[in-house]
């Protein structure tokens, strides 16, 4: 069974970087079968996509807020990571990592529980 | 830019049947974009439930079906039970690794 974990700090103060990282356990993150997401969802709204990265390193960004995120991989340990640039009140949000199976299917098939991320002084 | 729209909200009774739907503000859904469909409730990761436009994902209730109708990807749920009261995510595939959610549709059982 896939189980995916965040780790990372849970208070961050404004202008400074947001830094999480997913763990994999229970499968190779550098499998060609899938890719590897984050999504978050600020209190009492929706589920925002943020981006996608492969084993390979290629990524995929939301085309309107790529400019502050980057999401990288490292196969040694199974973890990706994502990294907000220049945070403010407005990123307070649960952080989501998920799975997403690719190849003729194209979607998110395992998430973790999601991480609450605070912005605050 | 791309927008993925959902109803905000509806309401069904239980034992009844609702239709929720999944559209693009500029264009037609089609199973080229790999519509699926997850379920939150409150405090609660999202669990998938239709992934591939149709395809119920393991352990999913026969009651939630999905498909295409017209130019939008469509969620139905037949029998509605109190803990279907839920809000719902529709998500396009748009292209190489470029995922896009719907704003959500909460769904009241009463």
């Amino acid at each position: 069974q896939l189980l995916l974990q965040e780790s990372g700090p849970r208070l961050v103060k404004p202008s400074e970087t947001l830094s999480l990282t997913c763990t994999v356990f229970g499968g190779s993150i550098s499998s060609s079968s899938y890719y590897w997401g984050w999504i978050r969802q600020p209190p009492g709204k929706g589920l925002e996509w943020l981006g996608n990265i492969y084993y390979s390193g290629s990524t995929y960004y939301s085309p309107s807020l790529r400019s502050r995120f980057t999401i990288s991989v490292d196969t040694s340990t199974n973890q990706f990571s994502l990294k907000l640039s220049s945070v403010t009140a407005a990123d307070t949000a649960v952080y989501y990592c998920a799975r997403l199976r690719r190849s003729n299917m194209y979607y998110f098939d395992y998430w973790a529980q999601g991480t609450l991320v605070t912005v605050s002084s | 830019q791309t927008v993925v729209t959902q109803e905000p909200s509806f309401s069904v009774s239980p034992g009844g049947t609702v239709t929720l739907t999944c559209g693009l503000i500029s264009g037609s859904v089609s199973a080229s974009y790999y519509p699926s469909w997850y379920q939150q409730t409150p405090g609660q990761a999202p669990r998938t439930l239709i992934y591939n436009t149709d395809t119920r994902s393991s352990g999913v209730p026969d009651r939630f079906s999905a498909s295409i109708l017209g130019n939008k990807a469509a969620l139905t749920i037949t029998g509605a039970q109190a803990d279907d009261e839920s809000d719902y995510y529709c998500v396009l595939y748009l292209a190489t690794g470029i995922s896009l959610f719907g704003g959500g549709t909460k769904l009241t059982v009463l």
